[in-house]
């Protein structure tokens, strides 16, 4: 059972719809990450969270934007996307997120699979 | 930078059968390493992990050694079940990039489908 909930599971939009992504975790952590899951390529990090603050981006296209309003909510809101941007969008939290730790473990949602038209 | 690379799939095997899932990796420092499963429709699930040389890591009948001297991984188990149908990810972070835990790298993920 997980403790990262993710919706809505699936997504079907247009170029020019505006639309978001909801991630909550419910397991006490301080990190939150985006990645973006395509067909026969490696996860694609997009962005990281601690403690709220925004710490590492990608070079992910601004038609992608994150919000993380608290330690157990994360959003990614989406504006005028291009077909290419179709994939399973995961999110994940960590307990700490702190640089130069090693061996923390991520826990995933189960994703949002994303369609664009 | 870092990589992993992981044995392209499909991988079918009937069940009963031995598993191996070869993993290798690039990195700059001493990495932590892991095994991640995800089962149809859902998202990815810790499988097993290793932090330094010579650990190994087990779990659900999945082991995994850490070799620093090959830098692999490589997953095993002993007899497999419909239910390890999964597609099953290598990853690892490294301290030393200077991105922290926060990256984990992953490889593009190997499919594993047992029939019965």
């Amino acid at each position: 059972e997980t403790g990262v909930t993710q919706t809505p599971r699936h997504l079907v939009m247009g170029m020019t719809n505006k639309k978001s992504l909801k991630c909550e975790q419910h397991l006490g952590h301080n990190a939150m990450y985006w990645y973006k899951q395509s067909a026969k390529k490696p996860l694609e990090l997009m962005f990281v969270y601690s403690l709220e603050e925004r710490v590492e981006n990608n070079s992910v296209p601004s038609r992608f934007s994150p919000e993380c309003p608290n330690s157990s909510h994360l959003f990614l809101h989406l504006h005028t996307l291009q077909p290419e941007d179709s994939a399973l969008y995961l999110c994940a939290s960590s307990q700490d997120g702190k640089p130069y730790s090693t061996g923390e473990t991520q826990y995933f949602g189960p994703g949002t699979r994303l369609l664009v038209l | 930078g870092n990589s992993v690379t992981q044995m392209e799939g499909p991988v079918t095997l009937s069940e009963e059968a031995f598993l191996t899932i070869n993993c290798t990796y690039t990195a700059t420092g001493y990495p932590s390493l892991f095994w991640y499963v995800q089962y149809p429709g859902e998202g990815l699930q810790l499988l097993l992990k290793a932090t330094k040389a010579d650990d190994k890591g087990s779990n659900k009948g999945f082991e995994a050694t850490y070799r620093k001297e090959t830098t692999s991984f490589h997953l095993e188990k002993g007899s497999v079940q419909v239910s390890d149908s999964a597609v099953y990810f290598c990853a690892l972070s490294d301290p030393d990039s200077g991105a922290g835990s926060y990256q984990l790298t992953f490889g593009k993920g190997t499919k594993l489908s047992v029939i019965p």
